[in-house]
């Protein structure tokens, strides 16, 4: 199983700065990974697939990059509706896995 | 537009049974594997299980193989997940969500429920 760690744990940003959220993988993931927004009481919502392409639409500020073990999600600045949690999510191996999440949070 | 609708869940007891469905409509179900993804209090999210279009393939994570049993119905555009032997830690929000591919059960999840609320507790 591959297991997925995010970094940080909880990340506090100013609106209309940047952040960088990272997520790296036990053993290779190619690029068959997946990023995912969850805010209170809602149900996760897919931002990025394929490590880099974005979802349907899903605004420009939010870019991913990387392969392998090591995957960055980058919000260019951040909204109000930005704060909430982040999940990576890896498909390129049985089972599919999940990081524990990083809670993006108003400085 | 897509719409996931996940019911039945409750408080059970330690031990006893619980079958989840979700109801999908918006895209042609039998097109697409599904999936059973959880978030239990405090933590993240797990994927529980994933069954191919046809039901020719499923896959269960190894907390949950041997106990549950996902299932599909693509006349009523229906997915199911029968728990058995219920446990504490098997409470969570259940989300019943869409796969990308067919028959291949690696996947991301386009499409997301809003969850069913399973308590195992006595």
């Amino acid at each position: 199983e591959i297991v997925m760690t995010q970094s940080p744990a909880t990340l506090s940003v100013s609106p209309g700065e940047g952040a960088a959220l990272s997520c790296r993988a036990s053993q290779s993931a190619g690029s068959n990974l997946a990023w995912y927004q969850q805010k209170p009481g809602q149900a996760p919502r897919l931002l990025i697939y394929g490590a880099s392409i974005r979802a349907t639409g899903i605004p420009a500020r939010f870019s991913g990059s990387g392969s392998g073990t090591e995957f960055t999600l980058t919000i260019s600045i951040l909204q109000s509706e930005d704060f909430a949690v982040y999940y990576c999510q890896q498909y390129d191996n049985w089972p599919i896995t999940f990081g524990q999440g990083t809670r993006l949070e108003i400085k | 537009e897509v719409q996931l609708v996940e019911s039945g869940g409750g408080l059970v007891q330690p031990g006893r049974s619980l079958r989840l469905s979700c109801a999908a409509s918006g895209f042609t179900f039998d097109d697409y594997a599904m999936h059973w993804v959880r978030h239990a209090p405090g933590k993240g999210l797990e994927w529980v299980s994933g069954i191919s279009w046809n039901s020719g393939s499923t896959g269960y994570a190894d907390s949950v193989k041997g106990r549950f049993t996902i299932s599909r119905d693509n006349a009523k555009n229906s997915l199911f997940l029968q728990m058995n032997s219920l446990r504490a830690e098997d409470t969570a929000l259940y989300y019943c969500t869409k796969g990308i591919r067919a028959v291949a059960l690696d996947s991301y999840f386009d499409y997301w429920g809003q969850g069913t609320l399973v308590t195992v507790s006595s």
